[in-house]
């Protein structure tokens, strides 16, 4: 089965500029979780939606907005990139709302952003 | 807010030995998870701990809970170098949608 896909794997960016990231979950998950992990640390939570709805949200700026499609895939959206926002992102998938419930959330391979 | 913190952040072993990587957490937290992360890779998923007392072994890792001093422990037995990467442990604020919140991680280093 696949795992989690995330799509660019590199992206070059300079400042102001927009960027939008996809992720396609785990085949039957629903809910679907962004974090940023710059480097050397853990990774930081940015959203969750759960049946295309908006359920958690990190401490982001508004600059960084999401959306979950019907098929359950889903993508991030950040404008007027700055230099901190250079960072791997990472989509993770669990089969229910991560945090009700004890499910494990899996982690796809990132999209690794730099901006210029 | 959830604080995760972990040490030690950095350590290099030789084969063959013991060690454990802390994890303590401020808020309580009804689960916890450990995480390893290769270079330039994502992140594997090793144990989620639910209740207080869990002990979950896999191969030479083996972690642990104990929810009333907010510690979690990852012991490595008879480190091997396969075993070299990042660990990370990750907390949820029981019961709410806003996701893990990770440590800094722990950069472990096996040389022969």
């Amino acid at each position: 089965d696949a795992g989690v896909t995330q799509s660019p794997t590199h992206l070059i960016k300079t400042r102001g500029q927009h960027v939008t990231l996809r992720c396609s979950p785990i085949s039957g998950h629903k809910s679907v979780s962004w974090y940023q992990q710059v480097l050397g640390q853990g990774p930081q939570f940015i959203f969750q939606y759960y049946e295309k709805e908006e359920r958690g949200r990190g401490n982001f700026p508004d600059r960084f907005s999401a959306r979950q499609f019907p098929n359950y895939s889903s993508e991030l959206n950040v404008n007027a990139l700055l230099l901190g926002d250079s960072a791997l992102y990472l989509c993770a998938s669990s089969w229910r709302l991560a945090g009700f419930f004890t499910d494990t959330q899996y982690f796809g391979p990132g999209t690794r952003l730099t901006v210029l | 807010e959830l604080k995760v913190e972990q040490n030690p952040l950095f350590l290099s072993m030789q084969e063959g030995k013991n060690y454990t990587i802390y994890c303590n957490y401020s808020t309580t937290s009804d689960r916890l998870y450990w995480y390893r992360q290769d270079p330039g890779k994502s992140l594997e998923s090793l144990f989620v701990l639910l209740s207080n007392g869990a002990v979950k072994q896999e191969g030479r890792l083996m972690a642990s809970l104990d929810t009333k001093a907010r510690l979690s422990t990852l012991h490595i037995t008879a480190a091997v170098h396969d075993l070299s990467a990042t660990y990370f442990c990750a907390a949820n604020s029981g019961g709410g949608a806003d996701g893990l919140t990770f440590g800094k991680g722990t950069h472990l280093i096996i040389q022969p």
